[in-house]
């Protein structure tokens, strides 16, 4: 079946202004997780959201949000860019049960000029 | 603070020896650890994981150790082979109930033909 996709692969931004990214799951997951991916950092846990609804989120500024529709897609919106938001956006899929794997999107790299 | 650390950023192996990643966690409410792949312009893949009840789970060339008390879990790779030259990334997750997982900043494995 078809994995994660995440559009677009690339995105430009200058300071300031916001940016949306989208996440389509596998068929039949209801979990859609946010990871950022920073040299250095390695990945860093944004939100997860599972039947609409946001189960958990990491320890992010309110400028990073997100929602999940009915069909499990999800988007991400960073507001207000930063140079620091620079980075490269993984999103990630599960059943949704406790400790089942994740399955990733191959990202969306976001650079803010 | 860095939760889970990974303090080797490469390590190269020749073809066919044993490949050894090593993992460190701080947080002892972490009792699920699970280790991923990355290629290069692709998410990270799921590879194995072990439970806090355990101390070894083994998956074909892959095994992992997890070593409670000195709050370490190792991959061994055997036998290594080119095609398993990428990012490793160690995970961890604790008893939360979310799906919200602790990163490492990864080690890239070179194997030489």
């Amino acid at each position: 079946k078809a994995g994660v996709t995440q559009t677009p692969r690339y995105l430009i931004k200058t300071r300031g202004q916001q940016v949306t990214l989208s996440c389509s799951p596998i068929s039949g997951h209801r979990s859609v997780s946010w990871y950022q991916q920073t040299p250095g950092q390695g990945l860093q846990f944004l939100f997860e959201y599972f039947s609409e609804t946001q189960r958990n989120k990491g320890n992010f500024p309110g400028r990073f949000s997100g929602r999940q529709f009915s069909n499990s897609r999800s988007e991400m919106n960073v507001s207000t860019l930063e140079l620091g938001d620079s980075a490269l956006y993984l999103c990630a899929s599960s059943v949704g049960h406790r400790n089942s794997p994740l399955h990733f999107g191959n990202g969306t790299r976001l650079t803010v000029t | 603070d860095q939760q889970v650390k990974q303090n080797s950023p490469s390590l190269s192996v020749q073809e066919g020896r044993i490949s050894i990643l090593n993992c460190d966690y701080t947080n002892s409410m972490f009792d699920y650890f699970l280790w991923y792949k990355k290629y290069p312009a692709e998410g990270p893949t799921f590879l194995i994981s072990i439970s806090s009840i355990k101390d070894k789970n083994e998956d074909g060339r892959f095994t992992v150790f997890l070593n409670k008390s000195a709050k370490h879990l190792s991959l061994h790779i055997v036998p290594s082979q080119p095609g398993d030259s990428a990012v490793y990334f160690c995970a961890a997750s604790g008893n939360t109930g979310a799906n919200n997982l602790f990163f490492g900043t990864g080690t890239r494995l070179t194997v030489i033909p």
